[in-house]
């Protein structure tokens, strides 16, 4: 599976529009990228995931560049709760296993 | 309502003793996932299972065992064998058999050996 390197931390202002970046020079042409976020102590949700295509949902965007070695999750206007561990991951479809890395730590201020 | 639970929240052993883990799912879901996480890393995982009566291993198994009886049932054991159990341990379940098999992920039971 492919490897990804996020920033350590990020800050954001609250209300503002928060991008985490994430590399993933090495992702094959069926891997996904997948992003969840984990606020402490709890399980790890779900938020968005694509192959090469932009997507947005209720909750973020994802945008893919077109080589696919990296891409960006945006929260479009940022709250206080979307403080939290933000992890990038890619993974080969239909394999089970997801392989967490260290993440980025988002803290949106007020 | 639909999801996973896990119970406990916290757990509490002492060294050398066995302990299950719960894990259950109403989402009708075929496949199921363990992982651990120590302070301040990513998920790792333990055990998976496609199907109802088989599990693979993951990546740290040694030292823990699984059971799928049910579908709606995957409980992890942490046996003594563990060199270092004290963790935060999930569990996921997903559709299976998709190409965008999306994982989703129980609370979470921290256990602490003493």
């Amino acid at each position: 599976d492919a490897k990804t390197t996020q920033p350590t931390s990020m800050d954001c202002a609250e209300g503002r529009a928060a991008n985490l970046p994430c590399n993933h020079s090495t992702i094959s042409g069926n891997e996904y990228v997948y992003w969840y976020r984990q606020i402490h102590s709890q399980g790890p949700q779900y938020i968005i995931h694509g192959l090469k295509n932009n997507e947005t949902n209720e909750m973020a965007s994802l945008i893919i560049t077109e080589d696919r070695k990296s891409s960006t999750l945006i929260l479009p206007h940022a709250t206080l709760r979307d403080t939290a561990v933000y992890y990038c991951i890619v993974r080969v479809a239909v394999e089970g296993k997801l392989i967490f890395g260290q993440g980025t730590t988002l803290q949106v201020k007020p | 309502d639909g999801g996973i639970t896990q119970s406990p929240k916290y757990l509490f052993r002492k060294e050398g003793q066995n302990v299950t883990l719960s894990c259950e799912q109403n989402l009708n879901h075929d496949a199921m996932y363990w992982y651990r996480q120590d302070p301040g890393q990513g998920l790792r995982l333990i055990y998976y299972s496609q199907i109802v009566n088989d599990f693979q291993k993951g990546d740290i198994a040694e030292g823990y065992s699984v059971s799928r009886e049910k579908k709606e049932s995957f409980p992890l054991t942490v046996t003594s064998a563990q060199k270092n159990p004290t963790a935060f341990y999930l569990c996921a379940s997903s559709s299976g058999g998709s190409r965008t098999d999306t994982q989703y992920f129980g609370p979470g039971t921290r256990l602490t050996v003493l």
